[in-house]
């Protein structure tokens, strides 16, 4: 069964900083493309970036181009995002979610994490 | 970026009827569209994917169809368990993956 479980969500002033965590089992990690997605409260999805299986394609959208990081260690199953410079407009439910592609990201999203609150605030 | 537009906002619908829901890209997403169900306080799950294909584990009653710009997802006969947000999403041009906003099917 695949499994996605996040870490590492909280709060956090404006202008802060934070890691996420993403553990994943029951699939071959290393083989798949990766993403985060995010939902502010009551809104809609956004999708925020992707990482192919080697690290060597990374997507950002342009709201967190030059703020966020993602990054793997397949060693380790675990893929995460480093968010810097943190705005209110970041507070969101943030899911990691597999993607259907292996070499290279396609965004078809086909298993998700249970998600992780960010809050950023004052 | 496309821009998917999702209607109605919110359908209610009877236990045992069926629903039909839209989405309609600003361009030509091809057949390169998702459907996905959130319940409240979970997750999104993948439904239908290439517009028509069912996800493993979707249920028959969920049917998928469309291509170009237009899209419907058909939820016959249903369920209390059917009862949730569905966001379309395309992938035809990545990234970004764009969602529409949702259509909440709510009992009537």
């Amino acid at each position: 069964e695949v499994q996605l479980v996040e870490s590492g969500g909280g709060l956090v002033k404006p202008g802060g900083s934070l890691r996420l965590s993403c553990e994943a089992s029951g699939f071959s990690f290393s083989r798949y493309s990766m993403n985060w997605v995010r939902q502010a409260p009551g809104r809609g999805l956004e999708w925020v970036s992707s990482i192919n299986h080697s690290g060597s394609y990374i997507f950002y959208a342009d709201s967190v181009k030059g703020r966020f990081t993602i990054s793997r260690d397949n060693a380790k199953n675990s893929l995460y995002l480093e968010m810097n410079s943190l705005r209110a407009e970041d507070t969101a439910i943030y899911y990691c979610v597999r993607d259907n592609g292996l070499e290279y990201a396609y965004g078809l999203f086909d298993y998700w994490g249970q998600g992780n609150l960010v809050t950023v605030s004052s | 970026d496309i821009v998917m537009t999702q209607s109605p906002a919110t359908l209610s619908v009877s236990p045992g009827e069926s629903a039909t829901l839209s989405c309609r890209a600003s361009q030509s997403v091809h057949s390169n569209l998702a459907w996905f169900q959130q319940k409240p306080g979970q997750a999104p799950r993948l439904l239908i994917h290439a517009s028509s294909t069912r996800a493993t584990g979707v249920p028959a009653r969920f049917s998928g169809s469309g291509s170009g710009t237009e899209f419907t997802l058909t939820i016959s006969s249903l369920q209390s368990e059917d009862f949730a947000v569905y966001y379309c999403q395309q992938y035809n041009n990545w990234p970004p993956g764009t969602f529409g906003q949702g259509t909440k099917v709510e009992i009537k």
